[in-house]
């Protein structure tokens, strides 16, 4: 079945330290790639997409992806996270001509 | 600057009640789009309208319901079909294959 899968349910990093989080996909070819974040409360913002080319994209924040084939998956990092980064971030992916499926998100906490 | 507003931000639905959320955006796109999150959990898709005057159903669509008479409206109703409400309700609309921009949500309550 199709699917979109975020492993960590919740991460906690210091602040200063170097973050990745995960997000492998199933589908039978490359769909449009999102990385989205959610403050509480709050509608989600675009960080990043990926629809061809350059595998690794830079997205708002200091925030990057990088999509790899082989793996299915798009794995969002950043070199040194802030308290403000301190939200759920949320992978989705867009089967071309299909609607956006979203994966279940990840908590991120910062400890200061 | 464009958008998509989402109102009242916070919402109470009484016993056997019909409750209606409105979407509103100035961006010109096509398709919107209703998604249900509770706590935990991800983004599950309710309906969405790629034109005017025509919608689909979508993950969960049993006991709401919506219009699209308008470009920019997207009005989502939950009727008194829909036993577990309580959610936290975002619109969100897109053109073509462009990624989707999303209001600020609804939080519905049971009183």
């Amino acid at each position: 079945a199709q699917s979109v899968t975020q492993p960590d349910i919740h991460i906690t990093v210091s602040e200063g330290a170097s973050l990745e989080l995960r997000c492998n996909y199933s589908y039978g070819a490359t769909p449009y790639l999102f990385w989205y974040v959610q403050s509480p409360g709050q509608g989600l913002q675009l960080l990043l997409k990926y629809f061809s080319g350059d595998t690794l994209v830079q997205g708002i924040k200091g925030f990057e992806a990088e999509f790899k084939r082989s793996q299915s998956s798009f794995n969002l990092r950043k070199p040194s996270v802030h308290w403000s980064d301190a939200a759920e971030y949320f992978c989705a992916v867009a089967p071309l001509g299909q609607n956006f499926v979203f994966g279940p998100g990840t908590r991120l906490s910062v400890l200061p | 600057d464009g958008g998509i507003t989402q109102s009242p931000k916070y919402l109470f639905r009484k016993e056997g009640q019909n409750v209606t959320l409105s979407c509103e955006q100035n961006l010109n796109h096509d398709a919107m789009y209703w998604y249900r999150q509770d706590p935990g959990q991800g983004l599950r898709l309710i309906y969405y309208s790629q034109i005017v005057n025509d919608f689909q159903k979508g993950d969960i669509a049993e006991g709401y319901s919506v219009s699209r008479e308008k470009k920019e409206s997207f009005p989502l109703t939950v009727t008194s079909a829909q036993k577990n409400p309580t959610a936290f309700y975002l619109c969100a609309s897109t053109y073509s294959n462009q990624p989707q921009h999303f209001g600020d949500g609804t939080r519905l309550s049971i009183l």
